[in-house]
């Protein structure tokens, strides 16, 4: 199973954007999907976006349409999350999470430790 | 966007109990259904797929049920290490997530 290791906390200030990295131990040919949930201090998941990397395919949630930008840098392994105008409400911890399939077919998932992002001024 | 509705909010049971989850969509999923696992300050962790395909490493005392609206997760006779959060999310649109039930040690 492929282990994810993200960028570190980030403090932004209203306004401005924050890209997040999620780096994969190994490349994976049976890589499905990189998803992105974020998790709101005290509350439940929030699913943002997928990036397909077979067709570079992007889907994002209707909420973060025209702000957020999800990409995959595949000569590095890392999947990235870039999200502008942030506003307070967007503090919130960020996870990556990707699809895969194992040697035995079988459907496995692997996510990233979670990125704490902060937006206060 | 299909919205996910769990019960109960809170599930307070005892170790060796059996316990069961409940997720119901707005609309039918088929079984594009998954279940997750989280405990404070980690991520969460994939226990079903496919509303009844238990996923790598995860216990047989973990089982899902259901298909189309209604679906649940059981877990036979809880260990100490299964009080956490769970969710499901539904992949059948663009995913959603429900809003979560706590299980607690009574």
């Amino acid at each position: 199973q492929v282990h994810l290791v993200q960028s570190g906390a980030e403090v932004k200030k209203p306004g401005a954007s924050v890209k997040v990295s999620c780096k994969a131990s190994e490349y994976s040919r049976t890589e499905l999907s990189v998803h992105w949930v974020r998790q709101a201090p005290g509350k439940g998941l929030e699913w943002m976006g997928l990036f397909d990397p077979e067709d570079g395919e992007t889907i994002y949630a209707q909420k973060f349409q025209g702000r957020v930008t999800m990409t995959e840098d595949t000569s590095t392994n890392t999947a990235y999350m870039e999200l502008s105008s942030l506003r307070s409400e967007d503090t919130a911890v960020y996870y990556c999470s990707k699809d895969g399939v194992d040697s035995g077919g079988y459907f496995v998932q692997s996510w990233g430790q979670g990125t704490l992002v902060t937006v206060s001024s | 966007e299909i919205v996910l509705t769990q019960s109960p909010a809170t599930l307070s049971l005892s170790p060796g109990e059996r316990a069961t989850l409940s997720c119901r969509a707005s609309e039918s999923v088929s079984s594009h259904l998954q279940w997750y696992q989280q405990k404070p300050g980690q991520a969460p962790r994939l226990l079903i797929y496919d509303a009844s395909k238990r996923a790598t490493g995860i216990p047989a005392r973990f089982s899902g049920s259901g298909s189309g609206t209604d679906f649940t997760l059981t877990i036979s006779s809880l260990e100490p290490e299964d009080f956490a959060v769970y969710y499901c999310q539904q992949r059948s649109n663009w995913p959603t997530f429900g809003q979560g039930t706590k299980l607690e040690i009574k």
